[in-house]
Parts: C-alpha cells; structure tokens; sequence
C-alpha cells in the first residue's frame, strides 16, 4: 500500500512565524488532502489538491505529483493554528481510502 | 459538521463485551469510512462500505465488523472488546473526493 511520511513531527512557532510542513507519499496517486486536527479533536479539511497550488487565507498547498511529494505553507501563524496536521494519499481505484502520515504537531506560542 | 453524527461520544466498557458504535448520515453518500487514531499511528483504516451491504476491510480490521442496511447508517462492531481497542474511533464520509469526518468516539476498554 501507499506509505506516507510527514516531517517535522513536531513544530514550535513564534505567533507571526512561518512555517513550511512536508509530506512524501511513495506512490502516484489520485489525490492528496491536508486535514487540521483542532485541540478538541475535531478534523477540518483544508485542502483537497492532486497537484499544483492551492491558498486558503494564511494556508496554502502545493503538490508535486511527479515527485510524490506536497507542501503546507503557514504564514503568520496564530495560536489558532496549534494543533496537528495530517496529510493523507488517496486512490481512487482503492475505494478512495485516504492512507494518512503520522502527522506535525504544532504549537504557536503568543 | 451537520451532516455526519457519531454516538456515543464517550464509552468505558470492559473486556470481552461487545461494543456497537454508530455513524450516521443525512447526505445520502455511497462511501463510508471507519477510522482509528493512537498516539504514534495517525488514522488508520478499520473497514469501509461503498454502498448498502457492501463492506470492505482496511489495514486494521481484526476484531472489528461492520455492518450497513441503510444508506444513512454504518455501524462498527467490537465483538468481544480488548484493551487494545482503547482507542478513538472517526466515521467519514466524501463529499466528490473530499473527507468529511464526524466528531469521533473515545472509547476506554477497562
């Protein structure tokens, strides 16, 4: 099966920082989604992007399909952004299972 | 979010009792997903059903059986619980390709 790897598994950031979160996936696939897990637990899609570059006010994505590999760009982080973050590879010809990396913890301190 | 529900939200039960956790939906979507989340592993696929009565296993299936009669309903079966089905459980379903999830269900085997 697909393996999905993310780094860094941990992340502190100053609140105003940037940040860059990486995920490597070892197959082609028909699609990649970045989820927020919030401190309650909750999971937010945030972004739904087979390939090229996607912005969503401070977030924004990139994948690169041909090298197997997507990108989560934070820009002036706040403390609302703490929580995890979870890439996950998806086929379409697997019943649109999404395979998930271990996820980047985050925490924006104030 | 509205349209996916998970019950109980919290359960404690002891070992060698079955446990039924319930996934409900009011959008009439084909595919449905079972998850489970421990520290170290991110998601991991338990089983998933792509319409009435059809059910397949994920990477994480022993143990576990589910069961769909209904469109709107995906029920997740512990036979004879484990402590190491202490765990918290997310139901999902796609919207396209797109993941939403429910608000999950921690569930303690004592």
């Amino acid at each position: 099966g697909i393996q999905v790897e993310q780094s860094p598994p941990d992340l502190i950031l100053q609140e105003g920082a940037n940040s860059t979160l990486r995920c490597n996936f070892s197959d082609s696939v028909n699609n990649l989604q970045w989820f927020h897990q919030n401190p309650w637990g909750q999971l937010i899609n945030l972004f739904y992007i087979p390939s090229g570059t996607k912005q969503n006010g401070r977030l924004s994505a990139t994948t690169v399909a041909t090298e197997r590999y997507s990108l989560l760009y934070i820009s002036s982080s706040q403390t609302t952004d703490s929580g995890v973050y979870f890439c996950a590879a998806q086929l379409e010809a697997a019943g649109n299972k999404l395979t998930f990396g271990g996820g980047t913890r985050v925490l924006v301190k104030p | 979010d509205a349209g996916i529900t998970q019950s109980p939200r919290h359960k404690v039960t002891e070992t060698g009792t079955p446990v039924t956790l319930r996934c409900h939906q009011t959008e009439n979507h084909r595919y449905m997903y079972w998850y489970r989340q421990d520290p170290g592993h991110g998601l991991r696929l338990i089983h998933y059903s792509y319409g009435v009565k059809d059910t397949d296993k994920g990477e994480v299936s022993d143990g576990y059986s589910v069961s769909r009669s209904k469109t709107e309903d995906f029920l997740l079966t512990l036979e004879s619980a484990t402590s190491s089905q202490t765990s918290v459980y997310f139901c999902a379903i796609t919207r396209g390709l797109g993941y939403t999830f429910g608000s999950g269900t921690r569930l303690t085997v004592v």
